[in-house]
C-alpha cells in the first residue's frame, strides 16, 4: 500500500543553521507529493508540493525535489528562523485508490531557538 | 473571510455525551474531508465526501457519522463519546480534479475534544 516515512524529531536547531527533514515514500503509480506545516494551535497549511519526477517545490525558503529513483521528497532550508517552528508533515496523493485521500507521514517537530 | 472554520474551537464532555463538530468551507470546493490527529500529532483520514456524497470511509467506529447537508458544510457527530475519541478534530476541503487529486487540501484550524 501506499505510505510515507519521514525522520521522526524533534529537530532542535539555531537560527540560521541548514534544515533537512527527510522523507521517503511508497506508491504504485506517479503520486504528488507535498509538504504541509502546521504552527501551533493552527491546522496545516500546505508548505510546497511537486506533482512528478524532479519536479522541485518551493515556497517561503524551503525547497524539496521530488526524486522518483529515490522515492524521496526531502524538505531543506538554508537558513531557519524562530517563526519556522512548527510541525511538519510529508504527504503523498496517488493515482486511483482512495483519490484525494492525503496519506501522511507522522509529523517531524522543529524547534528553532534563536 | 476565513476559507476552511469548524466550531467549536474547544470541546470538552463526559463519557457517554453524543456530540457535533461544525465545518464550513467558502472557498467553492466539492470534496471535505474530517481527519482526526491523535496526542502524537499522527494525521489519520476519517471520511470523505464529493458534492455531499460520501466517498471514504475509513475503519472508524459508527459512532461517527458524517453530514453534509450541502457541499459547502460536512459536520462531525459522534454518539456516546469514549475517552479514547480524545483528540483533534480537523475539516479540510479541496478541488477534486478529475482522475488526479493533487489538488492542495485548505485545512480548518481544529477542534481539540477532551473526553473525560
Amino acid at each position: 500500500g501506499n505510505s510515507v516515512t519521514q525522520m521522526e524529531g524533534p529537530v532542535t536547531l539555531s537560527e540560521e543553521a541548514f534544515l533537512t527533514i527527510n522523507c521517503t515514500y511508497t506508491a504504485t503509480g506517479y503520486p504528488s507529493l507535498f509538504w504541509y506545516v502546521q504552527y501551533p494551535g493552527e491546522g496545516l497549511q500546505l508548505l510546497l508540493k511537486a506533482t512528478k519526477a524532479d519536479d522541485k517545490g518551493s515556497n517561503k525558503g524551503f525547497e524539496a525535489t521530488y526524486r522518483k529513483e529515490t522515492t524521496s521528497f526531502h524538505l531543506e532550508k538554508g537558513s531557519v528562523q524562530v517563526s519556522d517552528s512548527a510541525v511538519y508533515f510529508c504527504a503523498l496523493s496517488a493515482y486511483g485508490g482512495s483519490q484525494g485521500n492525503l496519506i501522511f507521514g507522522k509529523g517531524t517537530k522543529l524547534s528553532v531557538k534563536p | 473571510d476565513t476559507a476552511v472554520s469548524q466550531t467549536p474551537k474547544y470541546l470538552v464532555t463526559q463519557m457517554g455525551n453524543d456530540k457535533s463538530i461544525k465545518c464550513e468551507q467558502n472557498l467553492g470546493h466539492d470534496t471535505m474531508y474530517w481527519y482526526k490527529q491523535d496526542s502524537k500529532k499522527f494525521l489519520k483520514i476519517m471520511f470523505s465526501y464529493n458534492n455531499k456524497e460520501l466517498i471514504i470511509n475509513e475503519t472508524v467506529p459508527n459512532r461517527f457519522s458524517p453530514k453534509s447537508p450541502d457541499k459547502a458544510h460536512l459536520n462531525l457527530h459522534i454518539n456516546s463519546l469514549e475517552l479514547g475519541d480524545s483528540a483533534v478534530y480537523f475539516c479540510a476541503s479541496s478541488l477534486r480534479t478529475g482522475g488526479r487529486s493533487n489538488s492542495p487540501l485548505h485545512f480548518g484550524n481544529g477542534t481539540r475534544l477532551t473526553v473525560t
